[in-house]
């Protein structure tokens, strides 16, 4: 069965800093990766993916993520945080071509100005 | 485009009442369907999917039930509603396995009291 850790409950960054959010995962074979991004009382919504190819993708918003296999993560990145991108971040896994995503725990993201 | 709904966006039940969570996916045709649990607003629990009508997979033995009547319309149900079953629920909807992501709908928050 897959599994998703995300190690920090928290990450607090001002404006203008880097924002890194991390994700390790654990899943037979190949891996698909996601980030969603959930704000208050509000469904998720999808920020970015990783199938194959280039081990850095480029999402919505600024975010990108890089890939690597070796360490097993998959960390969200964000060269110049904003204050609206205070919310909470879920990471995703599933095998290839399986119905079933399984998520962390969440990070909950706060940028001050 | 496509568009996923669920209703109510709120509500409040008394233990020991029925409960019944409408989703429904526009604009797509035979979509895979998810019902989601969120609990203290931190991760995210896969309760049933569906691949097609009158097709449900159960992840979590529990209260709840889940029914797909027709292609875009997917049902959480329950006879009798438990304090534990409080929690935000999230309908979600997936194109093909080969893409691999979901969409989420706005949740549907439920207090049992």
């Amino acid at each position: 069965a897959q599994s998703v850790a995300q190690p920090e409950d928290q990450v607090n960054v001002a404006e203008g800093n880097p924002l890194t959010v991390k994700c390790t995962y654990s899943v037979s074979g190949n891996p698909y990766l996601f980030w969603y991004v959930q704000y208050p009382n509000r469904g998720l919504q999808f920020l970015l993916k990783y199938i194959t190819g280039d081990n850095l993708v480029k999402g919505s918003y600024g975010f990108e993520a890089e890939f690597n296999k070796s360490q097993t993560s998959f960390h969200l990145k964000k060269p110049s945080a904003l204050v609206s991108d205070s919310a909470l971040y879920f990471c995703a896994v599933s095998p290839l071509n399986d119905y079933k995503l399984s998520f962390g725990a969440g990070t909950t993201v706060t940028v001050r100005a | 485009s496509q568009t996923i709904h669920q209703w109510p966006a709120t509500l409040v039940q008394p233990v020991g009442s029925p409960l019944s969570l409408e989703c429904t996916v526009e604009g797509t045709s035979n979509p895979n369907l998810y019902w989601y649990r969120q609990a203290a607003g931190r991760g995210l629990q896969l309760l049933f999917y569906s691949v097609g009508i009158g097709q449900i997979s159960s992840e979590v033995p529990q209260n709840l039930s889940a029914s797909r009547p027709q292609d875009r319309q997917f049902i959480l149900s329950s006879k009798k509603l438990l304090l534990s079953d409080s929690g935000f629920y999230l309908c979600a909807w997936m194109r093909d396995t080969i893409t691999g992501e979901l969409f989420f709908g706005e949740g549907s928050r439920l207090t049992v009291l």
